[in-house]
């Protein structure tokens, strides 16, 4: 079945430097990769996705690139700030039969934005 | 308009005994997801429910644990003699439809002694 690594699993940044976390995944019929924030005691919230046939999609400050050949996905935040701080989750779902039913999530990486 | 909710928010029990989770999806979401996510760790897939069909329980861990959806709206996971390994936050998610995006409720954080 699918699996998703995500590194690093702890990123320290000044605020208003940029952040980058990265995720691979194993099934290469996966399509569809969400990133998530969560923050403590909440449940996470949808910020970017991307979708196979894309490689690359921005909102704002969050892009997302996709490299389907080397199966690996990243997040970037630009000119970060002290709300950012939270555990961003990379997903990935599959593209066909029972995989399409479920994400397949990454371990987080637990962001802190000093200010 | 209103998002996916969960009650309780914490819940503590005895090593032992049965609780029931509630989820109220986004209304209108045919599409409805169980997950599981132990400290520090990231999300695992329990159960999908998606209007009428069968569910997808591939990833229920045991016979201890299960979950129903009644009218296609809201959905109950009920996990018998709760054992300490089963604390954890239980996550509800719903979607418009299967495969769009899915949107996560604040969680039920479970604390078994």
């Amino acid at each position: 079945g699918e699996n998703v690594e995500q590194h690093p699993s702890t990123l320290s940044v000044q605020e208003g430097d940029s952040a980058v976390i990265k995720c691979t995944y194993s099934d290469s019929a996966s399509n569809y990769f969400p990133w998530y924030k969560q923050e403590l005691g909440k449940g996470p919230q949808l910020i970017i996705d991307i979708r196979s046939n894309v490689g690359e999609k921005k909102d704002q400050r969050i892009a997302v690139t996709l490299n389907k050949t080397a199966k690996h996905f990243s997040l970037h935040i630009t000119e970060t700030q002290p709300e950012d701080s939270a555990v961003y989750f990379c997903a990935a779902r599959g593209g066909y039969g029972g995989a399409t039913n479920k994400l397949i999530f990454g371990t987080g990486t637990l962001l802190a934005v000093q200010p | 308009g209103a998002g996916v909710s969960q009650s309780p928010s914490n819940k503590v029990t005895e090593k032992g005994k049965d609780v029931e989770l509630r989820c109220d999806p986004i209304s209108g979401h045919t599409a409805l997801y169980w997950y599981r996510q132990s400290l520090g760790q990231g999300l695992e897939f329990l159960i999908y429910f998606q209007g009428n069909s069968a569910p997808d329980k591939s990833g229920l861990p045991s016979d201890r644990f299960s979950a129903e959806r009644t009218g296609g709206s809201v959905s109950t996971l009920t996990i018998q003699r709760t054992q300490q390994e089963d604390s954890a936050v239980y996550l509800c998610a719903s979607s418009p439809g299967p495969v769009e995006t899915q949107y996560f409720g604040p969680g039920t954080r479970l604390l078994v002694l």
